[in-house]
């Protein structure tokens, strides 16, 4: 029962362009939706977060949007350095209970 | 430390061998989580503990795998008789009451020879 899917598995962007990760989720009740990102031999370090009380939230280069009615979470990166060649995770979760990640996507960024 | 701490960072352990990877949460952090990577794949939930009752232990994938929490603080989780599938690295992570985001360890990287 996957309740948080990223689809793509890989993204490849050209630097300075913009990156766009993206997430679906099947489970209404999460109200709390979080990007990481792993290098490898690292553990996961957290990018982002947003509350289902927004739709957007920006942190510099990072902006996360949350489309409820479609269950939709997505992640831009602008502009995109070669830097944030990563695993990127969405991660969702409802009050209290565990947080669920995706499969994750690999970005490339290409210099 | 002011982050997550887990050790050891490598463990070769021959198959059959128990093994024990211990996780140190940032303080005062109520929620724990252990979670495990093989190779090329995605995060596998484990265990999840509240304190120190696991509310959620589901993602544990055999009876050989055990995890407790004492004091709400330190975790320990143990692998019995280890198989290569078990070959991973294991990622804890904690979080507060007062705000949900999660913060990982750098890992245990676990071989099974």
């Amino acid at each position: 029962d996957q309740q948080v899917k990223q689809n793509s598995p890989s993204l490849s962007v050209q630097e300075g362009r913009i990156s766009i990760l993206n997430c679906d989720y099947t489970n209404s009740m999460f109200d709390y939706f979080l990007w990481y990102k792993k290098y490898p031999a690292e553990g996961p370090t957290f990018l982002i977060s947003i509350s289902s009380i927004k739709d957007k939230n920006e942190d510099g280069r990072f902006t996360v949007f949350l489309n409820k009615s479609a269950k939709h979470l997505s992640l831009h990166i602008v502009p995109s350095q070669p830097g944030d060649s990563a695993v990127y995770f969405c991660a969702a979760l409802r009050g209290g209970n565990k947080l669920v990640f995706g499969a994750g996507t690999i970005l490339r960024v290409k210099s | 430390g002011a982050g997550v701490s887990q050790s050891p960072s490598n463990k070769v352990t021959e198959k059959g061998k128990d093994v024990e990877l211990r996780c140190d949460p940032i303080s005062g952090h109520t929620a724990l989580y252990w979670y495990r990577q093989s190779l090329g794949q995605g995060l596998e939930f484990l265990i999840y503990f509240q304190g120190n009752s696991a509310p959620d232990k589901s993602g544990l994938p055999s009876d050989r795998f055990s995890a407790e929490r004492t004091g709400g603080s330190v975790s320990t989780l143990t692998i019995q008789r280890t198989q290569q599938e078990d070959s991973a690295v294991y990622l804890c992570a904690s979080s507060s009451r007062a705000h949900p985001t999660a913060f990982f360890g750098q890992g245990t990287r676990l071989t099974v020879v």
